[in-house]
Formats: structure tokens, C-alpha cells, sequence
């Protein structure tokens, strides 16, 4: 256990419509990032913050938008969903040393 | 589980035996690179990473070459076990702490 939390653990949704996925980090991380796993592309970075902040942004569509709280969690939105967002998310948070820990994974499913 | 990808290379190896897992990567300014361990139906674990002024490192039953002239990356696994049969990805950080993955090797370890 990466002590890395992510809800839900599996979404269906249908195609156009908005979905929130949420990450807690582990105890003491200030940084957060997603990241997309789809069977062609491999492993994606999409987008980090760190204490709130938007820090680095990867691959990221114009319809896909996160955010990180005061609390630290983090909500990752994807919106006007296609079938080709079907894919496994993760977060990721990271401690001052670099070392990133990821949680289990959103397994979203675009119907 | 998942599959984390149906066109992965595979290394197929005996129990008890060494596997050598290998990666080329793409950035030569890459300072930081990690070799991550992802079993079905799990978010990617942290194995053991190197820092580019190094060219060794080891861990347990674990060790990483660097070879910075010819940007490869290995990752060798001393006596695999069952419990090491999984998906590996190496990821170099560039540009921050923003990680690109390799596109991953699937070890099945034979009893």
C-alpha cells in the first residue's frame, strides 16, 4: 500500500459527458500528479501541482482540468469524454526526495 | 487484472534465475531515472532509481546500470521469484519532476 488513495476504483460513463476522479497523497507529499494508462499509449504524464499549485503540465487535453486543494487532495475533471478516454488514471504524490508513489489507479470506462 | 498492455515485450525467465530488464531512453539532460514494478490491477511501484552521476546502484536483489554514453538503463534481478512476474517501466525525470515512462516489459517468472 503506496499510502496513496484514489476514488472511485472503476467508473462507465457515456460518451459527452464530465467525470471527477479524486486523489488523497500520501501524509506530508505537497506534490500531486496524474497520469493516463491506455493500452497504446503507455504511461502518460499529465499534469502536477504542488501545494495548490499548478506545477508542470504534461499531455493534458483542453477538456481534462485538475486542481489541489488546501487539504492537498486532488480532483482531476474530464469532460466531453470520448470513447478514446477509456483508460486507467493514476495519481501520484511525492515526497522531497522525488520518490513518487502511486495509487491504485481509476479504471474509467467510455461507453 | 488489467492488462497494462497487450503488445509489450516479454521476458520470460526461470525461477531462480536473473533477469536483466532494459530501457533506452531519450533525453540526455535527464538527471533522475526510476524502475518501476506494476503487477495487474495495481498502480506502478516504486523499485529503485539512480541518479545520473552514478552508474551502479543496488538494492535489494535489485540493481540498476546506468549508461549514460549510449543512454540504456537496465535493471537486474537477482533469483527471480513468482512474485516478480509483473510489468516493469523505467522513467527518466526531466523538466522538473515530471516523469516520462518507457513503453514497459513484461517478466513472467516459470515455477
Amino acid at each position: 500500500d503506496s499510502g496513496v488513495t484514489q476514488t472511485p476504483k472503476h467508473l462507465i460513463t457515456a460518451t459527452g459527458q464530465r467525470v471527477t476522479l479524486r486523489c488523497s497523497p500520501r501524509s506530508g507529499d505537497l506534490s500531486v500528479y496524474w497520469y493516463q494508462q491506455s493500452l497504446d499509449q503507455g504511461l502518460q504524464f499529465l499534469i502536477q501541482y504542488y501545494n495548490g499549485e499548478e506545477r508542470a503540465k504534461g499531455n493534458i487535453l483542453e477538456r481534462f482540468s485538475a486542481q489541489q486543494f488546501p487539504d492537498l487532495h486532488s480532483e482531476l475533471n474530464l469532460s466531453s469524454l470520448e470513447l478514446g478516454d477509456s483508460a486507467l488514471y493514476f495519481c501520484a504524490s511525492s515526497d522531497p526526495m522525488d520518490e513518487q508513489y502511486f495509487g491504485p489507479g481509476t479504471r474509467l470506462t467510455v461507453t | 487484472g488489467e492488462s497494462v498492455g497487450l503488445h509489450l515485450p516479454t521476458l520470460s525467465v526461470q525461477e531462480g534465475d536473473n533477469s536483466i530488464i532494459n530501457c533506452a531512453y531519450s533525453n540526455s539532460a535527464s538527471d533522475y531515472f526510476i524502475w518501476y514494478k506494476q503487477e495487474s490491477g495495481k498502480g506502478p511501484q516504486f523499485i529503485i532509481d539512480i541518479r545520473s552521476n552514478m552508474d551502479k546502484r543496488q538494492g535489494q536483489r535489485v540493481t540498476v546500470l546506468l549508461n549514460k554514453t549510449v543512454k540504456h538503463l537496465s535493471l537486474q534481478i537477482a533469483a527471480t521469484q513468482p512474485g516478480d512476474s509483473a510489468v516493469y517501466f523505467c522513467a527518466e525525470n526531466n523538466a522538473g519532476n515530471m516523469l516520462t515512462f518507457g513503453g514497459g516489459t513484461r517478466l513472467m517468472v516459470k515455477p
